[in-house]
């Protein structure tokens, strides 16, 4: 079946840092990527996607890109702010009715 | 536009006590999610609908546990007799899924801010 891995958190970083949180598939088919952030008491957003292979999806400086070679979607940004601090979830779903498979989720800290 | 809505927030409850939670999707969407998240588990998902109808419920955890779908803008997630482990953030979402036979989207979800329950 269908599975998303991600990097145990919490991960904790100074503001300015540079931010990696590495997410891993395994999937049939051709599914799309998504990296979803909640942040403290409300619902999961959408940040980004990406429905095909070497497809690069960015929002609000982070990015990530669909590795089919490495079944990979690592969520990365250059400078982290205080403001970033949530939970960061990566899915992976298939156009049509299926629900979205999430990883276990991975808390940012970022300090002042 | 609106986004999905959830009611009620909050709800704080005595065992024992039948607790109904409810859901308006995105004008539009025909599919329609439930999941529920705790410290433990994580995000889980526990039924989902299409055009209304199920399509999975094997994330139902018992039969305490019943969801419909009575048509495209409503749906309910009803525990009856509830028990402190119910306590979690139950999330409704929906997407675009299917027009006819044809899939449509890119399978995003749109999440309800969800309802926070607690049962004492």
């Amino acid at each position: 079946g269908n599975s998303v891995t991600q990097m145990e958190g919490p991960v904790t970083l100074s503001e300015e840092a540079f931010l990696t949180i590495n997410c891993t598939y395994t999937a049939t088919g051709y599914p799309s990527l998504f990296w979803y952030v909640q942040y403290p008491g409300e619902g999961l957003q959408l940040l980004l996607k990406a429905t095909k292979a070497d497809d690069k999806g960015s929002n609000k400086g982070f990015e990530a890109t669909y590795r089919k070679e490495t079944t990979s979607f690592h969520l990365e940004k250059g400078s982290v702010q205080v403001s970033d601090s949530a939970v960061y979830f990566c899915a992976l779903g298939y156009t049509g009715r299926r629900a979205l498979t999430f990883g276990s989720g991975t808390r940012l800290q970022v300090q002042p | 536009d609106a986004g999905v809505i959830q009611s009620p927030r909050h709800e704080v409850t005595e065992m024992g006590q039948e607790v109904t939670l409810r859901c308006k999707p995105i004008s539009g969407h025909n599919s329609l999610f439930w999941y529920r998240q705790t410290m433990m588990r994580g995000l889980e998902l526990l039924i989902y609908f299409n055009n209304n109808v199920p399509i999975d419920d094997s994330g139902m955890p018992e039969d305490r546990f019943s969801a419909k779908m009575p048509n495209a803008s409503f749906s309910t997630l009803k525990i009856q007799p509830s028990e402190p482990r119910d306590s979690a953030v139950y999330f409704c979402a929906s997407s675009s899924g299917t027009s006819g036979r044809i899939a449509t989207g890119t399978g995003e979800l749109f999440f309800g801010e969800g309802s926070r329950l607690t049962v004492l």
